[in-house]
């Protein structure tokens, strides 16, 4: 089965960029996503991008796709305090998305 | 402003008891997903349908939990009888074929 896997925790400063990682198995999958949810939310799309697609960038949002190495990532620019939440990366597969554990982004002051 | 609906917020009750939760997915999608969400499991798949039809719900204790789409605007998951370990965050998410999934605000699931 497909394996889908995020660092549970990344601790950031105010102003910094924020870096979230996710590594995959299976290749197969054409659109890969990023959600966010926020305490005591629903999951709200961020962003996603496209498998033949290397780089998307939407304002402080560059999602990277690395398909060599199986490897999506989100970086977040400037990390302002709104940006505290669990990030989950998500791959398309018939029909179903197979969800990662999530990323709690952590803002430091 | 097109938004996935839950309804109830929140439910509080007691073991044994009967719960049922709604959704109404956005106007125009075919696709409804129940996801259960809680601390120690994280996010996980209990069935899904495409229009109308349940395509897979190997993810739903099949003794308790029944998922239904009556219409197309209204999709239900009920727990007869409900058990404590049932507490849990509730979602539903509706996408238009194999696009993204819209999420709704969750019903918050608490059996005591």
């Amino acid at each position: 089965g497909e394996d889908v896997e995020q660092s549970l925790f990344l601790s950031v400063r105010e102003g910094d960029s924020s870096v979230i990682n996710c590594t995959y198995t299976d290749s197969s999958s054409t659109y890969l996503y990023w959600y966010k949810q926020e305490p005591g939310a629903g999951l709200q799309l961020l962003t996603y991008i496209f498998s033949n697609m290397d780089m998307k960038q939407d304002q402080r949002l560059t999602v990277l796709l690395n398909k060599k190495d199986k490897h999506l990532s989100l970086r977040i620019a400037d990390t302002q305090t709104g940006d505290s939440a669990i990030y989950f990366c998500a791959l398309d597969r018939n029909y179903q998305l197979i969800w990662g554990a999530g990323t709690k982004l952590i803002i430091k002051p | 402003d097109a938004r996935v609906t839950q309804t109830p917020r929140h439910k509080v009750t007691e073991m044994g008891q009967e719960v049922t939760m709604r959704c109404q997915p956005i106007l125009g999608h075919n696709t409804v997903f129940w996801y259960r969400q809680t601390m120690m499991q994280g996010l996980e798949l209990l069935a899904y349908f495409r229009n109308r039809a349940p395509l897979d719900d190997s993810g739903m204790p099949k003794d308790r939990f029944s998922a239904e789409m009556p219409d197309a605007t209204l999709a239900t998951l009920k727990i007869q009888p409900s058990e404590p370990r049932d507490s849990a965050v509730y979602f539903c998410a509706s996408a238009s074929g194999r696009y993204e999934q819209y999420f709704g605000p969750g019903t918050r699931l608490t059996v005591t």
